[in-house]
Order: C-alpha cells, then sequence, then structure tokens
C-alpha cells in the first residue's frame, strides 16, 4: 500500500523559506506515468493546487505562486520536497503531499497533511 | 473566488439522492476532465470520481460522476450520515494553465 508522509517545520517567520518533504513508502516514485504533487488548504478553506513533479525533474507550478516556489525530486530517496519563498500570513496552511494520475490529474494517494503556520 | 462554482452548501435527508454542480468555463471543464473529491473534516481528500465519471477503486457506486458542456456534476444516491463531508470538483485550466478547484460544497445529511 502506497503512503506519503510530509515532514517539515510547522512554524515559519514571515519573509522566511518554508521547506517541506514528503517521502513515499511502498512504492517506486520513478514509476511511469505518476506525478508528484503538493496541494495546501488555509484554515476553514478550499485547496489550492501548488505544484507537480516527475521523477524525471519536469516541473509544473501554479502561476500565482511559480515566482516563489522550488518542487525538487530525489528518487534515490524516494522523497521530493517544495520550497515557498518570502512567506506571508497568506501562506499559512494545512500542506498535503499527493500522487497524481498523470493523464486525469487524479490525485490518487495523499498524504495525511501537515499545518505550517507563518507568524513571528 | 473559485473559477470553478460549486454550491457552498447542499444538505438531503438519509436515503435521499442529492446532485453537486460544478460549474466551469471552455478553458477548464468544456476541454478537460474533471475529478472530484470527499474530505471529511480532519482527514485528507478522497479521490472519488476521474475522467468525469469513473469511479475509483474502492468507491461505493452510490456515488456517480457526469459533465455536459462546461458543467459538471457528482451524485450520491441512498444517502447515509457517512457521506457528510466536503466535496471538491478540480479540472485543468488551459487559460490559467494550472490545475484549479472548485470552492467545495459541504454536505449535511440531516
Amino acid at each position: 500500500q502506497l503512503q506519503l508522509q510530509e515532514s517539515g517545520p510547522g512554524l515559519v517567520k514571515p519573509s522566511e523559506t518554508l521547506s517541506l518533504t514528503c517521502t513515499v513508502s511502498g512504492g517506486s516514485i520513478s514509476r511511469n506515468s505518476y506525478f508528484w504533487d503538493w496541494i495546501r488548504q488555509p484554515p476553514g478553506k478550499g485547496l489550492e493546487w501548488i505544484g507537480s513533479i516527475y521523477y524525471s525533474g519536469n516541473t509544473f507550478y501554479n502561476p500565482s505562486l511559480k515566482s516563489r516556489l522550488t518542487v525538487s525530486v530525489d528518487p534515490s530517496r524516494n522523497q521530493f520536497s517544495l520550497k515557498v519563498r518570502s512567506v506571508t500570513a497568506a501562506d499559512t496552511a494545512v500542506y498535503y503531499c499527493a500522487r497524481r494520475q498523470g493523464n486525469s490529474w487524479g490525485f490518487d494517494y495523499w498524504g495525511q497533511g501537515t499545518l505550517v503556520t507563518v507568524a513571528s | 473566488q473559485s473559477v470553478l462554482t460549486q454550491p457552498p452548501s447542499l444538505s438531503g435527508a438519509p436515503s435521499q439522492r442529492v446532485s453537486i454542480s460544478c460549474s466551469g468555463s471552455s478553458s477548464n471543464i468544456g476541454n478537460n476532465v474533471v475529478n472530484w473529491y470527499q474530505q471529511v473534516p480532519g482527514k485528507a481528500p478522497k479521490l472519488l470520481i476521474s475522467y468525469d465519471d469513473m469511479l475509483s477503486p474502492g468507491v461505493s457506486d452510490r456515488f456517480s460522476g457526469s459533465k455536459s458542456g462546461t458543467s459538471a456534476s457528482l451524485a450520491i444516491s441512498g444517502l447515509q450520515s457517512e457521506d457528510e463531508a466536503d466535496y471538491y470538483c478540480a479540472a485543468w485550466d488551459d487559460s490559467l494553465n494550472g490545475l484549479v478547484f472548485g470552492g467545495g460544497t459541504k454536505l449535511t445529511v440531516l
């Protein structure tokens, strides 16, 4: 059974960089036709797609966040990561990592989510 | 303001059938597949429907998806208390060049 687990600091100061890692177990991150994505959800609000990466390193970013984002992958560790630069309170959210089916853009496996709060 | 429009809330009695709408445009629903998610409070979303109307493995056949033009719908028949959750539609948007979600619909089982 595929499992995803987010890890990283739960508190980040304004203007600093938010860094999260997703560790995939029970399957290979290098499997063809699947992408690895980040989605976030501000408290009490809806879902927002952040960005996506293929094991080869190809990335897709939400245009509204693109200038502050870096998504990377480490196939040797079966991990992928997210960095969001220059964070503000608006970046406070539960951050999910997920596996995406390539053609349908459906997220079929999700991590449990991790709350990141931006505050001084 | 979400690109995909869903009703904020909906309610139904046990055993009833409800339908959640998702309205978009030619740049998203009209030209790309729609997926539906169920999110129970405090939990990660769960993929219910992909490719507009394909039921995900293990999901009850009380759930069904459909699409016509620039709108999509998720129907739930034989409503049960366990169906009480938030539901989200999602689709790729060609104009925005990104994946967009609907604002979500909170379903209450009376």
